[in-house]
């Protein structure tokens, strides 16, 4: 059973450039989870989506920044006109979904650098 | 707010010793927590959780400790090895109810490194 995949693992985009972020959940996972981590922090929240639904956004930059987990095919997250400040690697987790207690699994990442 | 902190940074131990990383947690109303390792370049990998309800939960070489009173965390691994030098993370999650969002609050990481 192959784990959480996201692809591109390294990703250089020039400032204003767009990037675009896919996750693909663990077989039978329909929740997804974006997390962002800075050099030498923790992770913060992004985004929790479940297939064709975005469930919370509270983490989510008001701009530039958008998600979407569509019936068919990867999560993706996207950003827009990217800055330097958008450097770093940013994660997905999945979960089964349903129940109280839904650990998340997550991918190997995706670091970005903004040139 | 809502924050989960760890004490501290850094931890050095000699192999085949005891390690304790610790947690402390501001949201008493989170009521299940869970332990991730980072490795350099990979993603957190799952170690251990344990829900409000428990003081103590055992896994393969590792044991989490639930202080509620005074919201503390810990995470012990039993006679480390070099492949347990990694970046050690706690995290608090509230339960949502109906779908509600069960994001998880991350700690900022205790390094554990161990020495040959």
């Amino acid at each position: 059973n192959a784990g959480v995949m996201q692809n591109p693992r390294h990703l250089v985009r020039r400032r204003g450039q767009e990037a675009r972020l896919r996750c693909s959940p663990m077989k039978g996972h329909s929740h997804v989870y974006w997390y962002r981590q800075l050099p030498e922090e923790g992770l913060k929240f992004m985004v929790y989506l479940q297939k064709e639904n975005i469930i919370d956004e509270s983490g989510m930059p008001k701009e530039r920044f958008s998600a979407e987990f569509p019936k068919e095919g990867p999560s993706i997250l996207r950003i827009q006109q990217v800055v330097r400040g958008d450097s770093a690697a940013y994660f997905c987790a999945s979960s089964p979904g349903g129940g109280r207690r839904e650990t998340q699994y997550f991918g190997p990442g995706t670091r970005l650098l903004v040139l | 707010g809502e924050s989960v902190g760890l004490h501290l940074p850094t931890l050095s131990v000699q192999e085949g010793d005891n390690s304790i990383i610790n947690c402390a947690y501001s949201n008493s109303a989170s009521d299940y927590f869970i332990w991730y390792k980072q490795e350099s370049g990979k993603g957190p990998q799952f170690i251990i959780d344990i829900r409000s309800n428990m003081d103590k939960r055992q896994g393969q070489r590792v044991t989490v400790l639930l202080n509620k009173t005074v919201k503390h965390l810990s995470l012990q691994i039993a006679a480390t090895q070099p492949g347990d030098s990694a970046v050690y993370f706690c995290a608090e999650i509230k339960i949502g109810y109906g779908g509600a969002t069960n994001k998880l609050i991350f700690g900022t990481g205790t390094l554990l490194a161990v020495q040959p």
